[in-house]
């Protein structure tokens, strides 16, 4: 069973630019999070979607902070314009609905 | 006061050595308890998880939750060099919509030194 898709993997960005990361998750999985992981501290969740409704993102910073997912399946997270603390690995994770949540990769971003 | 806390070390051990993770929390309503190993630039991946409080054993790891005192535990017997990543302690309050949501604490880096 292929895992969580994430891409890029790496991106470095000046401040004030925008960026997009892309998340495919486990095929059938209907639940799908989008999480912040700061150097040195656990994952934080922005966004949290199941099929193609948001169902939290009480922590997502709406201002600059964007998010879709498409007919279910794929997602993006957007950030416009970043700032210099939006450095951090973003990591996407699926469930079923069940405990475990399978994560990504992670796309780890460097503003300068 | 954050609503996990949880030690980021460094710990280092000789190999073989039993290891001892913690976490406290402060929001009683978490039933259910999860520690997560991430290797480095990998993401995190479920190790094992308790629900409410008891043990629960598998192989060499052992978790433990004391929702008396909002502790849980994770220990691990044998401890070889392919232990050696980051241990995260992660709770969330229960099932259906954003009761998924996980609360993770902050990882303790782990090295098991052969």
């Amino acid at each position: 069973e292929a895992g969580v898709a994430q891409s890029p993997r790496y991106k470095i960005i000046e401040k004030r630019q925008s960026v997009a990361f892309w998340c495919n998750p486990i095929s059938g999985h209907a639940t799908l999070y989008w999480y912040q992981q700061i150097l040195g501290q656990g994952p934080k969740l922005l966004i949290q979607f199941q099929n193609n409704g948001v169902v939290d993102d009480s922590q997502l910073p709406k201002d600059r902070f964007s998010a879709e997912r498409l007919k279910g399946v794929d997602s993006t997270l957007k950030i416009q314009p970043a700032k210099l603390e939006d450095s951090a690995v973003y990591l996407c994770a699926s469930s079923t609905g069940g405990v475990e949540q399978f994560f990504g990769p992670g796309t780890r971003l460097t503003v300068l | 006061q954050k609503e996990v806390e949880q030690d980021p070390g460094p710990l280092s051990v000789p190999e073989g050595a039993i290891v001892s993770l913690n976490c406290t929390y402060s929001n009683s309503a978490f039933q259910y308890f999860m520690w997560y190993r991430q290797y480095s630039r990998k993401g995190p991946e479920l190790l094992m998880y308790t629900y409410s409080s008891g043990n629960k054993e598998d192989g060499r790891f052992t978790a433990q939750v004391d929702k008396s005192s909002k502790y849980i535990s994770l220990f691990i017997r044998d401890s070889q060099p392919s232990d050696s990543a980051t241990y995260l302690c992660a709770m969330r309050v229960g099932s259906g919509g954003s009761n998924y949501k996980l609360t993770f604490g902050k990882g303790t880096l782990l090295t098991v030194n052969p």
